[in-house]
């Protein structure tokens, strides 16, 4: 069974751009969950949908939007884009709610310059 | 809401000696709780969890952890360390029923040879 799957590996925008991250869950997972990783803030939720709806949603700025589509997969798009932007950003999917196991990708690194 | 603290940011340890890492969570509800290892430039892998029953879990490759509901707390232990176990280690709550992770800042474990 293939694992999560992020696209694209590396990324480098510059600051003001805007840019779209794409997750391929697990087949058969209906939940993905979006994280953003920095050595400052560490590992922080931006957002979960479910069934093409947004169930949750972290402390982040009205950049930063996702979307779910009918087959499950995930983007999510950042707007005029921040240095402070800079992260690893993780996707996580899981079969269903209530988190019982959360099967990450290897996340897209981001460079805003 | 729920928190997470692991206190010890770095953690070095001989080959073969015995390593705790500490994990201390803060919820208002019930909670499931993870530990997920995160190797250089990959994303995170689940290596055990705590939904309920038995407050001793293990993973396949020697590490348990201990849900202790009155001290909130949920250490990583390994009785013998090998070099490959060097990585970040991440401990992370959820409230059942939802799918967002908090996770704590993570403990670098070092394996010296």
């Amino acid at each position: 069974k293939a694992g999560v799957t992020q696209t694209p590996r590396y990324l480098i925008k510059t600051r003001g751009q805007q840019v779209t991250l794409s997750c391929s869950p697990i087949s058969g997972h209906r939940s993905v969950s979006w994280y953003q990783q920095t050595p400052g803030q560490g590992l922080q939720f931006l957002f979960e949908y479910f069934s093409e709806t947004q169930r949750n949603k972290g402390n982040f700025p009205g950049r930063f939007s996702g979307r779910q589509f009918s087959n499950s997969r995930s983007e999510m798009n950042v707007s005029t884009l921040e240095l402070g932007d800079s992260a690893l950003y993780l996707c996580a999917s899981s079969w269903n709610r209530g988190n019982t196991e959360a099967f990450f990708g290897q996340g897209t690194r981001l460079t805003v310059v | 809401a729920q928190s997470v603290t692991q206190l010890d940011s770095q953690v070095p340890v001989f080959e073969e000696a015995p390593v705790e890492l500490r994990c201390n969570y803060s919820s208002s509800v019930s909670v499931y709780l993870f530990w997920y290892v995160q190797y250089p430039n990959q994303g995170l892998q689940l290596l055990l969890k705590y939904l309920s029953g038995s407050t001793l879990v293990k993973s396949i490759n020697g590490f348990e952890a201990e849900f202790n509901k009155s001290q909130t707390s949920f250490h990583l232990r390994k009785p013998s360390v090998h070099i490959s176990d060097t990585a970040e280690y991440f401990c992370a709550v959820s409230g059942t029923g939802a799918n967002n992770l908090f996770f704590g800042t993570g403990t670098r474990l070092t394996v010296i040879p």
